[in-house]
């Protein structure tokens, strides 16, 4: 257990549905972060979230939409995704310290497997 | 941050040592080395990091060459729950308005045998 779960763990949808990916960490840190892993790629990062907000977005398709809404709480929406998209989504976070360095080591959820039809 | 070049695998026999090599030649003077690993189908997991000196903790030792151009992740007494993707990253430690981007490699795959 590392403080950070995911839900669901495995999730099926169509090109057409709509779905949700959540995570929560119990770890008191404020920045939040969703990597995708497709098979035999490496680990990509999709989206940080520092504090709420947005930090940085590496080029990924409007078809996922992410949401914080508060320091513990990260979601990925899902919606009309390719069967391209399916990979491992891995949700991570961290302890930002703005006032000393910190080396910001990062804690991993168990993932989301995730199959588009 | 700087590129790092590790093979794709090795073996290991349970028991002993798992020396597993990293070469970051183009490191500056303000990135740190972390290794994280990879046990499949899970996330990955904060091993050590090091900046010039070497390291240790429960779970390995960290020896990075004087030059910093390379270093060397030790797990001193391989088991099989060893067995994962391991990951040499090289970044700017965070602090103040950065939070230290993590960019993952292939990795080596590490396999210790019975």
């Amino acid at each position: 257990e590392t403080g950070v779960t995911q839900t669901p763990r495995h999730l099926v949808m169509g090109m057409t549905n709509k779905k949700s990916l959540k995570c929560e960490q119990h770890l008191g840190h404020n920045a939040m972060y969703w990597y995708k892993q497709s098979a035999k790629k490496p680990l990509e990062l999709m989206f940080v979230y520092s504090l709420e907000e947005r930090v940085e977005n590496n080029s990924v398709p409007s078809r996922f939409s992410p949401e914080c809404p508060n320091s513990s709480h990260l979601f990925l929406h899902l919606h009309t995704l390719q069967p391209e998209d399916s990979a491992l989504y891995l949700c991570a976070s961290s302890q930002r310290v703005l006032w000393a360095p910190s080396y910001n080591e990062q804690f991993f959820g168990p993932g989301t497997r995730l199959t588009v039809l | 941050d700087a590129k790092t070049t590790q093979p794709p695998s090795m073996d290991c026999a349970e028991g002993r040592a798992a020396n597993l090599p990293c070469n970051h030649s183009t490191i500056s003077g303000n990135e740190y080395v972390y290794w994280y690993r990879q046990i499949h189908s899970q996330g990955p997991q904060y091993i050590i990091h090091g900046l010039k000196n070497n390291e240790t903790n429960e779970m390995a030792s960290l020896i990075i060459t004087e030059d910093r151009k390379s270093s060397t992740l030790i797990l001193p007494h391989a088991t099989l729950r060893d067995t994962a993707v391991y990951y040499c990253i090289v970044r700017v430690r965070a602090g103040g308005t950065s939070y230290g981007k993590l960019t993952f490699g292939q990795g080596t795959i590490l396999t210790v045998h019975p």
